[in-house]
């Protein structure tokens, strides 16, 4: 059972270059989303799914795109990377109801230059 | 301001001591998940509740709805304990996918 697989684990990219975060889950969750984590932060919200073809803003999407075409994929799209976009990414899924934990991927480390 | 407000930001304990981790939140909720990330780490859910008070090993975890106040409890730490630990809020009513995250707190331990 592979869980949530986050691909890749490094990324270097240049300013203005656009690149898609992988993210896949073998739990058939309903819910997939993506978080930014930043020190002194903590963890913050770019975007969510409740669903194959429906997706929603969290706290900070400004220059990232999603979709959501299947239940097991939910890519993270960066259109023009900028140097506020360095940080740590992380996926999570869970099922929709209340009283479901949350399975993370093992993140991907992000440096724009 | 921060909705979730986690206490103390770094705690250095010996091996064996009984720690205490708090989280404080300011909105109405439906449910409080404590994660832990060890150093370079990813993810891991420890405990997910809505109420009462759950236990899983040396790790305990409570909250208080009505004072919006959850505590992590470690009995018997240990150095492999050492990680960040993370209080997370599920919102409630329309909101109740969003997740809004405390700061963690760095715990080491030293044997």
């Amino acid at each position: 059972n592979a869980g949530v697989t986050q691909t890749p684990k490094f990324q270097v990219l240049k300013t203005g270059q656009s690149m898609t975060l992988q993210c896949a889950q073998d739990m058939n969750h309903e819910y997939m989303s993506w978080y930014r984590q930043d020190p002194g932060m903590g963890l913050r919200l770019i975007h969510y799914s409740v669903g194959a073809g429906i997706t929603d803003q969290g706290e900070v999407p400004n220059g990232y795109n999603v979709s959501r075409s299947t239940t097991e994929d939910f890519p993270l799209r960066l259109l023009s990377a900028a140097p506020s976009q360095t940080s740590v990414y992380f996926c999570a899924s869970s099922y929709r109801g209340v009283d479901s934990p949350l399975h993370f991927g093992n993140g991907t480390r992000l440096t724009v230059t | 301001k921060n909705e979730v407000e986690q206490s103390p930001q770094n705690l250095t304990a010996q091996e064996g001591e009984f720690i205490t981790i708090n989280c404080s939140y300011s909105v109405g909720i439906s449910a409080l998940h404590w994660l832990q990330q060890h150093p370079g780490g990813g993810i891991v859910s420890l405990f997910m509740l809505s109420s009462g008070k759950k236990k899983h090993g040396r790790l305990i975890a409570t909250i208080n709805i009505q004072e919006k106040h959850s505590s992590l409890h470690i009995t018997a730490s240990h150095p492999r304990d050492s990680a960040v630990y993370i209080c997370a809020v599920k919102g409630s009513g329309g909101s109740n996918y969003k997740l809004t995250f405390g700061k963690g707190t760095l715990l080491t331990v030293n044997p």
